[in-house]
């Protein structure tokens, strides 16, 4: 089974960029989907956007058009997602996971933005 | 957008007691739902796909149903291990959506 592998905790100042990795351990995104969804403190979840790596195919959530930016690398093992712009209300917890047929199956651990002056 | 709305919000239920949740969608979604657990400091967890499937791994006192825009989760004997909080989510179309959550507690 694929494990996500996510990269660590960011501190960025307002008006600034993001960029969080999210490694396949074990595996391959070659057969899914990569969906970003984010997790403000004490609030729900919320999509982000999914790019499928191997036709290198992006859809971003209304709200962050313009602002994200899904990738993945040739060999499709890690993905990226960069969030421009940020200010305070971006300070959430990141997940990747790979989706299949809507299923969100497997999770990365979660990368903590935190934006602050 | 296909808005979930999720209820309750929040429920206090004793070990053994049978738990329901239930997750409205905005419109016609056929069976494109799915439930995750999420507990504190975790990723979500996969439990019910396609409105009415058991993920693998998951025990058997998880179950979901409905179809079209009302659906329903429900823990039939509540296990300590169980508290958490739970989200319904649509398939039916982008952008994915999910409900606002039901943090379920030991009375």
């Amino acid at each position: 089974q694929v494990q996500l592998v996510q990269s660590g905790a960011e501190v960025k100042k307002p008006g600034s960029s993001v960029k969080v990795s999210c490694k396949a351990s074990g595996g391959t995104f070659n057969n899914y989907a990569v969906n970003w969804v984010r997790q403000a403190p004490g609030q729900g979840l919320e999509w982000v956007g999914g790019i499928i790596p191997m036709f290198d195919t992006t859809r971003y959530a209304a709200k962050f058009q313009g602002r994200v930016s899904l990738s993945a690398d040739d060999f499709m093992t890690t993905a990226y997602m960069a969030l421009s712009g940020l200010s305070s209300e971006d300070t959430a917890v990141y997940y990747c996971a790979t989706v299949a047929g809507g299923r969100f199956r497997y999770w990365g651990q979660g990368t903590l933005v935190i934006v602050s002056s | 957008d296909i808005q979930m709305t999720q209820s309750p919000s929040s429920l206090s239920a004793s070990v053994g007691d049978r738990v329901t949740i239930t997750c409205q969608a905005s419109q016609d979604i056929t069976n494109s739902l799915n439930w995750y657990q999420q507990k504190p400091g975790k990723a979500p967890k996969l439990l019910i796909y396609a409105a009415s499937n058991l993920e693998t791994g998951v025990p058997s006192r998880f179950s979901g149903s409905g179809s079209v825009t009302h659906f329903t989760f429900t823990i039939s004997s509540l296990q300590p291990e169980d508290i958490a909080t739970y989200y319904c989510q649509h398939y039916d179309n982008l952008p994915y959506t999910f409900g606002q959550g039901t943090k379920l507690e030991i009375k």
